[in-house]
This record gives structure tokens, C-alpha cells and sequence, in this order.
């Protein structure tokens, strides 16, 4: 059974840089699959941060692209999200999700952190 | 990039209704959409894929359909355990962008 998990901290200040990092359980990331972060500010809908392959091949979403990094370590089976320069507007709860690109959708999804942007 | 409407934004509905939704796409996507159920304070789940192909394990009751822009998901007898919000999203090939509908919840009338 594929599982992931969110880790990093809750509370980040403004104009820092936010870091997490998703631990994958049950499937190698070495063997395939694009990995995604995607985002959900409180009561509000999905966005989508960016993806990266095995290789490092990395995609990110044109609205966030120039505060964004995603990165994976293959020998931890864990890749992770850099967002840089946070302000209110990044609070949201962070997801980590396999990517199933013949299926074009996530499959596989960890219950997500909220991480709070605040002083 | 490509933006996707969801209608209605919210519907009540009863168990044991038909209960359908709207995805439209700014510009044709052909099939490559997907479906999600989100319940509060979980993960969103994979429904449907491919406009139309129910992924393992979750409910005959579900179907989607549409393509190039317009695409519908449909409950076909709504279950105490569907109320919940749903979201379109669409992904043709890296490196367009991926992008979500802004969801639609389902409330209990």
C-alpha cells in the first residue's frame, strides 16, 4: 500500500522561506511516477504547486514558479517543496500526492499539513 | 493556462437522488480530465479519470462523462456518505499546467 506523509514546520514568518518534505511508504519513487505538491488555503479549492520525476525533471505551476523548488532524494524515497518569500496568502493546508500520469490524476495522497504564515 | 468552471458551486440534494455536475474547460482538453470527492479535514479521492474511467474501488454509483470542454460527473442514487465537495481537474501533458475546478459541494437538503 502506497502511503506518503507531509512533515516540516506549522508556523512560518512572512518573508521566509516555507519547507516540507513527503516520506513515501510502499513504492519506490526510483521506479516511476511524477510526485506532486498541491495546496488548499482554508475553505477554499485545490491548487496545484508543481511535480517532479524520479530523475529531477521538475514542472511548476506559472503563478508560483518563481517561489518554488522541488526536489528528490531517491536513497530517502522522499522528495520536498521550498517556497520562498511567504506571505498570508501561502497559508494553506500542503498535500503531497503520486501523480498517475496515464490516469492524468493523483492517486495516492497524504492527509496533508497546514502550515499558518504568521509573525 | 487552462481554467476549468464547476456548476453548481453548491446543490442540496437527498439521499437516493440523481445528482450531476458540471466541469467546463476554457479550451478543449479532450479526455483528460479527472474527478475528486473531498470530505472535511481529508485528502481529496480519486473518482474518475479520463472523463469517464472509474478508478478501483470506489463506487459503480459514480460515472463521468464529456469531452473537449464539457464534462459532467454523475451520482446516480446519492448515498448518506457522498455528501461531500467535488473537484474537476485537468492535466493534459507536462509542461502545460495542471490546473483544478473551483469544486462544488453536495449538502443535505
Amino acid at each position: 500500500q502506497v502511503q506518503l506523509q507531509e512533515s516540516g514546520p506549522g508556523l512560518v514568518k512572512p518573508s521566509e522561506t516555507l519547507s516540507l518534505t513527503c516520506a513515501v511508504s510502499g513504492y519506490s519513487i526510483s521506479s516511476g511516477y511524477y510526485w506532486g505538491w498541491i495546496r488548499q488555503p482554508p475553505g477554499k479549492g485545490l491548487e496545484w504547486i508543481g511535480s517532479i520525476y524520479h530523475s529531477g525533471s521538475t514542472y511548476y505551476n506559472p503563478s508560483l514558479k518563481s517561489r518554488v523548488t522541488i526536489s528528490v532524494d531517491t536513497s530517502k524515497n522522499q522528495f520536498s517543496l521550498k517556497l520562498s518569500s511567504v506571505t498570508a496568502a501561502d497559508t494553506a493546508v500542503y498535500y503531497c500526492a503520486r501523480h498517475d500520469l496515464d490516469k492524468g490524476g493523483f492517486d495516492y495522497w497524504g492527509q496533508g499539513t497546514l502550515v499558518t504564515v504568521s509573525s | 493556462a487552462i481554467q476549468l468552471t464547476q456548476s453548481p458551486s453548491s446543490l442540496s440534494a437527498s439521499v437516493g437522488d440523481r445528482v450531476t455536475i458540471t466541469c467546463r474547460a476554457s479550451q478543449g482538453i479532450s479526455s483528460a480530465l479527472a474527478w475528486y470527492q473531498q470530505k472535511p479535514g481529508k485528502a481529496p479521492k480519486l473518482l474518475i479519470y479520463d472523463a469517464s474511467s472509474l478508478e478501483s474501488g470506489v463506487p459503480s454509483r459514480f460515472s463521468g462523462s464529456g469531452s473537449g470542454t464539457d464534462f459532467t460527473l454523475t451520482i446516480s442514487s446519492l448515498q448518506p456518505e457522498d455528501f461531500a465537495t467535488y473537484y474537476c481537474q485537468q492535466f493534459n501533458s507536462y509542461p502545460s499546467a495542471l490546473t483544478f475546478g473551483g469544486g462544488t459541494k453536495v449538502e443535505i437538503k
